[in-house]
């Protein structure tokens, strides 16, 4: 499969663990990007990542969230802490340069108990 | 005010009509702008890239107004397949890089 990976599809936390969601980009893309998206809202943009480097978080929360795409790897999206706010879809998307089309991966639903 | 901004609807229309979308975003910096659309409870999917000269893929036309700041899609023959919401994406580079989305437009289509 050459699409945007991410996992777990679902991931279940009680408040105050931590959430990891990975992501894959497609194939030849080395640009990545995570969203946020609550029920019935549009997608907020989190973060923007190059290996190794981070482009853009200022949709990122100054506490408790934190990204990474390291050299070899996926993509983390790293939660500590988690509050029920959090309880959200997460998207992950890749792109092959700046300003070109973004394809999206399936999503991980965030639930805190 | 918002800096993509979308009338969020529904539209609510018969197969075979004719239903245009538009997105006006305030930023003059934009530099790529999308159309995607969105199912229930699933990921965006690319629907087509916007371009000043306007571009068309089979039903969906798409046209850019860069001195307006408007963005369009006209989707021609709707089908009942074509029920979503539509995304207006807009990319800018202000000191570090940003992809705005849209609320969306949710669009029904009945038989």
């Amino acid at each position: 499969n050459a699409g945007v990976m991410q996992n777990p599809r679902h991931l279940v936390r009680r408040r105050g663990q931590e959430a990891r969601l990975r992501c894959s980009p497609m194939k030849g893309h080395s640009h990545v990007y995570w969203y946020r998206q609550l029920p019935e809202e549009g997608l907020k943009f989190m973060v923007y990542l190059q290996k190794e480097n981070i482009i853009d978080e200022s949709g990122m929360p100054k506490e408790r969230f934190s990204a990474e795409f390291p050299k070899e790897g996926p993509s983390i999206l790293r939660i500590q802490q988690v509050v029920r706010g959090d309880s959200a879809a997460y998207f992950c998307a890749s792109s092959a340069g700046t300003g070109e089309p973004q394809h999206f991966g399936d999503g991980t639903r965030l639930s805190i108990l | 005010r918002k800096e993509v901004e979308q009338d969020p609807g529904p539209f609510n229309v018969p197969e075979g009509a004719t239903v245009a979308f538009n997105c006006t975003y305030s930023n003059s910096a934009s530099q790529s702008f999308f159309w995607y659309r969105q199912d229930c409870r699933k990921e965006p999917k690319l629907l087509m890239s916007v371009y000043s000269s306007g571009n068309e893929d089979g039903r969906f036309t798409a046209q850019l107004n860069r001195a307006s700041q408007y963005i369009s899609l006209l989707i021609r023959d709707s089908k009942l397949s074509d029920s979503a919401t539509y995304l207006c994406v807009v990319c800018l580079v202000t000191g570090g890089f940003k992809t705005i989305f849209g609320a969306g437009t949710r669009l029904f289509v009945k038989a």
